[in-house]
């Protein structure tokens, strides 16, 4: 049984275009994050909800929205892409502080 | 200055050796260590946390802790081909959702 999941797995899109990515745990986590993993493989956090409400919000371009609809599911709507948000997109999960389990990626690739 | 540094590697060994992993933090109130291994191609794996000053060790993996020095390590016995991956320093604040993590480590052992 997978964890933590995310849906779709590899994303290709042109720029401008808006897309969504899907996250959900079945850990009974209450915390669930959205990290970027640049080409040059730095895990940087984005956003973290907890209990449905936003906890950290980092200096991420307002493009970026995250949506958590209840506490297994996280989704991040990305709007106008540009080339540089090509990255691989990380959802994680914790039940205390810290120990986050990860997801298996989520690869955009901005055309 | 970052947050979290580690050498960024390549660090090869040769099979059965001892691979050792440095990482600092910049910031005095660091609370909780991690480290993640990540294969290529695949999302970070939690491998060990620390929490107090000294050496905690499961299995061929001991990770070492010095608060004063704010330096964390991790070393690796007997190493064998399947541990070649990037292995990743996280820090985080007590009680703090948000994990630093360093750029990685790049391990590669020779068979």
């Amino acid at each position: 049984d997978t964890a933590v999941s995310q849906t779709p797995k590899y994303l290709v899109t042109q720029m401008g275009n808006d897309k969504s990515i899907k996250c959900e745990q079945n850990l009974g986590h209450d915390t669930m994050y959205w990290y970027k993993q640049d080409s040059k493989k730095f895990l940087k956090i984005m956003f973290s909800y907890n209990n449905k409400e936003l906890i950290i919000n980092e200096t991420v371009p307002n493009r970026f929205s995250p949506k958590s609809p209840d506490k297994a599911h996280l989704n991040l709507h990305i709007n106008s892409l540009e080339l540089g948000d090509s990255a691989v997109y990380f959802c994680a999960s914790s039940s205390v502080a810290e120990t986050q389990y990860f997801g298996p990626g989520t690869r955009l690739l901005v055309l | 200055q970052k947050e979290v540094e580690q050498n960024s590697g390549p660090l090869s060994v040769p099979e059965g050796a001892i691979a050792s992993l440095n990482c600092t933090y910049s910031d005095r109130g660091s609370q909780s260590f991690f480290w993640y291994r990540q294969y290529s191609g695949k999302s970070p794996e939690l491998i060990m946390f620390i929490y107090s000053n000294g050496d905690k060790e499961d299995g061929r993996f001991t990770a070492q802790l010095n608060k004063a020095s704010q330096y964390v390590s991790l070393l690796i016995r007997d190493s064998q081909p399947s541990d070649s991956a990037t292995y990743l320093c996280a820090v985080a604040v007590s009680n703090d959702y948000k994990l630093s993590f360093g750029a990685g480590t790049t391990v590669t052992v020779r068979a």
